[in-house]
């Protein structure tokens, strides 16, 4: 079974600052993984993807994230934070599976993380 | 543009009553998800659909339930509502290909059971 862990509920940063979320996941294979952003009252955006490509992955809004097999994290991070980063973030994995000779996939959210970014 | 959209955004209801919630995409994506939102919990996946007349129970579909009648719709409807179902409800949708595709999704629709 697919899972993915948020480490932190809440993070807070001042702008012009480093932003890191982190993401731990359980696969029994190589998953997919992705990062989204849910500002609030609206619907959820897709920051950025890993599809077994290369591990390092750039999204939008200046938005990266590494994939360490060996650790099993998926962490996102932008080198300066900015106020419109202000959000909830979350680290999603995708399992996908087989029936009647098609693939199927399905996504597995983290608990999410809140950002906040100090003026 | 193509998009996906969520009708009603905001709903309040009482306790016993059936809702509907509208789900609409104008992709033509065979797939289609609903899922709910609750704190501490991120979304989870309620139904889905693979496309018209399939329809599959995630791991939150008790009191839920789907229809697929044509590619572009998937309504959600709660047969009796119950006040533990008061969150945030999202649609998304993708492409069918193999298992490989990027979910969109809808803005939302806030629901309330009093």
């Amino acid at each position: 079974a697919q899972s993915v862990t948020q480490l932190d509920s809440h993070v807070s940063v001042s702008e012009g600052t480093p932003v890191l979320l982190r993401c731990n996941y359980s696969s029994s294979y190589s998953p997919s993984l992705f990062w989204y952003v849910q500002h609030p009252n609206k619907g959820l955006q897709l920051l950025l993807k890993y599809t077994s490509a290369a591990t390092l992955v750039k999204g939008i809004n200046g938005f990266e994230a590494e994939f360490k097999k060996s650790e099993t994290s998926f962490h996102l991070t932008k080198p300066s934070a900015h106020m419109s980063d202000a959000a909830e973030y979350f680290c999603v994995v995708r399992s996908v599976y087989n029936a009647g000779g098609t693939s199927y996939g399905k996504l597995t959210f983290g608990q999410g993380t809140i950002l906040t970014v100090h003026p | 543009d193509a998009e996906i959209t969520q009708s009603p955004r905001h709903k309040i209801t009482e306790t016993g009553r059936q809702v509907t919630l509208a789900c609409h995409q104008t992709w033509n994506h065979n797939n289609m998800f609903w899922y709910r939102q609750d704190l501490g919990h991120g979304l989870r996946l309620i139904h889905y659909s693979y496309g018209v007349q399939d329809t599959n129970k995630g791991e939150v579909s008790d009191g839920y339930s789907v229809s697929r009648s044509n590619t572009e719709d998937l309504p959600l409807t709660l047969e009796s509502a119950a006040s533990s179902q008061t969150s945030v409800y999202f649609c998304a949708s993708s492409e069918s290909a193999g298992g490989l595709e990027t979910q969109y999704f809808g803005p939302g629709t806030r629901l309330l059971v009093l």
